[in-house]
């Protein structure tokens, strides 16, 4: 799989959009590039997925560079409710040896 | 849909002693997993199913076995409790359509003396 590189910490005003970046240089052509976040204490949550396509859901939008090694979290209108630890994760789409979440950005959105 | 349910939510046991994380989901998916996250870090896979009868192996099984005998419930046994596997403890399900689209229980926190 594999590796993603994601900045450790981010802060973002509320109401403004919050961008979370992740370097996945070494992707290859049939992974596809997961998000999922964890607020404080809970089990994570999945956001979105995406193999080359931009995609957006009614939670975020997922920007894919068309190297696809990189890629872009957005959350449009943050909410404090959106402080949280964001993942992602890089599978190709198939039953296999399940997630490995790494370390993640820890994402403050301050009022 | 009660979605993914984990019982109990917090467990302290002494070293030494075994016991039983319960986990179960009503949306008859077929995949099932068990990841535990330790302060700070993130989540490591500890044995997951790919349908009922079938498991294996994750990141850090060792300690730990499970069985999966219908599609609902998923059961993590920890044999020996030792004082390294006090962590969090995340059972997840999804379909298999979409495997990486998981849905997380609220999770069991365990402490062992």
């Amino acid at each position: 799989d594999a590796k993603t590189t994601q900045p450790p910490s981010m802060d973002c005003a509320e109401g403004r959009a919050a961008n979370l970046p992740c370097n996945h240089s070494t992707i290859s052509g049939n992974e596809y590039v997961y998000w999922y976040r964890q607020i404080h204490s809970q089990g994570p949550q999945y956001i979105i997925h995406g193999l080359k396509n931009n995609e957006t859901n009614e939670m975020a939008s997922l920007i894919i560079t068309e190297d696809r090694k990189s890629s872009t979290l957005i959350l449009p209108h943050a909410t404090l409710r959106d402080t949280a630890v964001y993942y992602c994760i890089v599978r190709v789409d198939n039953a296999g040896n399940m997630l490995t979440f790494g370390g993640g950005t820890r994402l403050m959105v301050k009022p | 849909n009660a979605g993914v349910t984990q019982t109990p939510k917090f467990q302290v046991l002494k070293t030494g002693q075994s016991m039983t994380l319960q986990c179960a989901q009503d949306m008859n998916h077929e995949y099932m997993s068990w990841y535990r996250q330790d302060p700070g870090m993130g989540l490591r896979l500890i044995h997951y199913s790919v349908g009922a009868g079938i498991t294996d192996q994750g990141e850090v099984p060792n300690g730990y076995n499970v069985s999966r005998s219908t599609t609902e419930d998923f059961p993590l046994r920890l044999l020996s409790a030792a004082p390294s596997q006090t962590s969090v403890y995340f059972c997840a399900s999804s379909m298999d359509r979409f495997p990486y689209e998981q849905y997380f229980g609220p999770g069991t926190r365990l402490t062992v003396t």
